[in-house]
């Protein structure tokens, strides 16, 4: 495609409740990164694919988060058990190379925006 | 890790001024120091980017310096206009070969009419 996409682009969750997002990276980006953005806040790092492989999970804040790029392509954050504070948008970021090795170092998708009532 | 302190939290200047964003980080070895615009309810877009080679870098009406011993990098915009208002956040990564981003906590700027 085009550009990096999310879905669903906002998603409301009662607490409790599991919820999975989905990013659709550029089409043969080998890198991804999952970023949590909280209200008026900076993105903070969550999670990092090279291909297929989670090389860098050091951002989850919890085990109730969890991701995965089983075709090194489309990837998924799962969240179970939501709770209030996992109220953010969730943004997805692809780039071509691995780390920083080209500009643009990531293109952002649209971001899910999650409310956990 | 790497810590990113970006000052100030807000700014408002007139239309046809000059903004000026500065952020700090703490790790000695990071090498790339990008700037995002984030528009409401959007995603960050890089606007521009600057690699530790270098001191300085321009494009139009936006420059990014950079200071190493220091450890602290700026934006600069001038000739500001209305579409200019946005949050712009700096990142660095951690480290040389750092994959990741760490981002500065953002600057709302207001450019008035």
């Amino acid at each position: 495609g085009a550009g990096v996409s999310q879905s669903p682009r906002y998603k409301v969750a009662k607490r409790g409740q599991d919820v999975a997002l989905r990013c659709d990276p550029i089409s043969g980006h080998v890198s991804l990164f999952w970023y949590q953005q909280a209200l008026g806040q900076g993105p903070e790092f969550l999670t990092y694919f090279q291909n297929e492989a989670q090389l860098d999970k050091s951002g989850l804040p919890s085990d109730r988060f969890f991701a995965e790029r089983p075709e090194g392509s489309v990837s998924t954050l799962k969240i179970q058990r939501t709770q209030q504070e996992d109220s953010a948008v969730y943004l997805c970021a692809s780039s071509l190379e691995r780390g920083l090795a080209i500009r643009p170092f990531a293109i952002f998708g649209p971001g899910t925006r999650l409310t956990v009532l | 890790g790497e810590n990113v302190e970006q000052h100030p939290s807000t700014l408002s200047v007139q239309e046809g001024d000059s903004a000026v964003i500065k952020c700090t980080y703490s790790d000695s070895a990071s090498n790339y120091f990008p700037w995002y615009k984030q528009e409401l309810g959007k995603r960050p877009q890089l606007i521009i980017d600057i690699r530790s080679n270098v001191g300085e870098k321009k494009d139009q009406r936006i420059a990014v310096t950079l200071n190493k011993t220091a450890k602290h990098f700026s934006l600069h915009i001038t000739e500001t206009q209305p579409e200019d208002s946005a949050v712009y956040f700096c990142a660095a990564p951690p480290g040389a070969a750092g994959n990741k981003l760490t981002f500065g906590g953002g600057t709302r700027v207001l450019v008035k009419p």
